[in-house]
């Protein structure tokens, strides 16, 4: 069935690092992608998503490019701030109106 | 910015006692889902309502649970008889444009089952 593989957490990173958050999926078809954050007791926020191969998402300085050739959606972000620390999630639609699906989440945290 | 709307943020009930989670999704939104997060685990699909019916339901969603829409605003999920194991951090979504598009999250309803 569908799914999204990410990779383990936690991620613990100083402020001003480079982040590479790694998403994997297998799906039929043509899915669309997304990744959720979710700050500690909050829920869980629309970060970013692309819809077709080779799309770029983008929002606050957090980036991901669907690459259909190697299954994958791995979310960067060239420098990481104490504030961002939160856990995130890779997840996909897999076609037409099915629901969404989630990977188990990264739990990243940036050190001061 | 729009937001959905979930009751009550925390809810402690006995095992075996009914709780219904309460959610106000985004007033032009046509799709409605509620999924379940274990602590500490994935966030896992329940159940997908539109045009007033269930159109999707996971194996979670057997017949203890029960959604209803009975206004026109709000979007219940009840569980019938709780059982430990129900413990979990519930999440309402809803959706204008089905989910390709993205949905937008309440901040959950934390359920705990003593």
């Amino acid at each position: 069935g569908d799914s999204v593989t990410q990779m383990e957490g936690p991620v613990t990173l100083s402020e001003e690092a480079f982040l590479t958050i790694n998403c994997t999926y297998t799906a039929t078809g043509y899915p669309s992608l997304f990744w959720y954050v979710q700050y500690p007791g909050e829920g869980l926020q629309l970060l970013l998503k692309a819809t077709k191969a080779d799309d770029k998402g983008s929002n606050k300085g957090f980036e991901a490019t669907y690459r259909k050739e190697t299954t994958s959606f791995h979310l960067e972000k060239g420098s990481v701030q104490v504030s961002d620390s939160a856990v995130y999630f890779c997840a996909l639609v897999p076609s037409g109106n099915t629901p969404l699906v989630f990977g188990k989440g990264t739990r990243l945290s940036v050190i001061a | 910015e729009p937001e959905v709307t979930q009751t009550p943020s925390h809810q402690v009930t006995q095992m075996g006692q009914e709780v219904i989670l309460r959610c106000v999704p985004i007033s032009n939104h046509l799709y409605f889902y509620w999924y379940r997060q274990i602590l500490g685990q994935k966030v896992e699909f329940l159940v997908s309502f539109y045009n007033n019916e269930i159109s999707e339901k996971s194996e979670i969603f057997d017949d203890q649970f029960s959604v209803e829409r009975p206004d026109g605003s709000n979007f219940t999920l009840k569980i019938r008889s709780t059982k430990l194991e129900d413990s979990a951090m519930y999440f309402c979504a809803s959706s204008g444009r089905g989910p390709n598009y993205g949905y937008t999250f309440g901040s959950g309803t934390r359920l705990t089952v003593v």
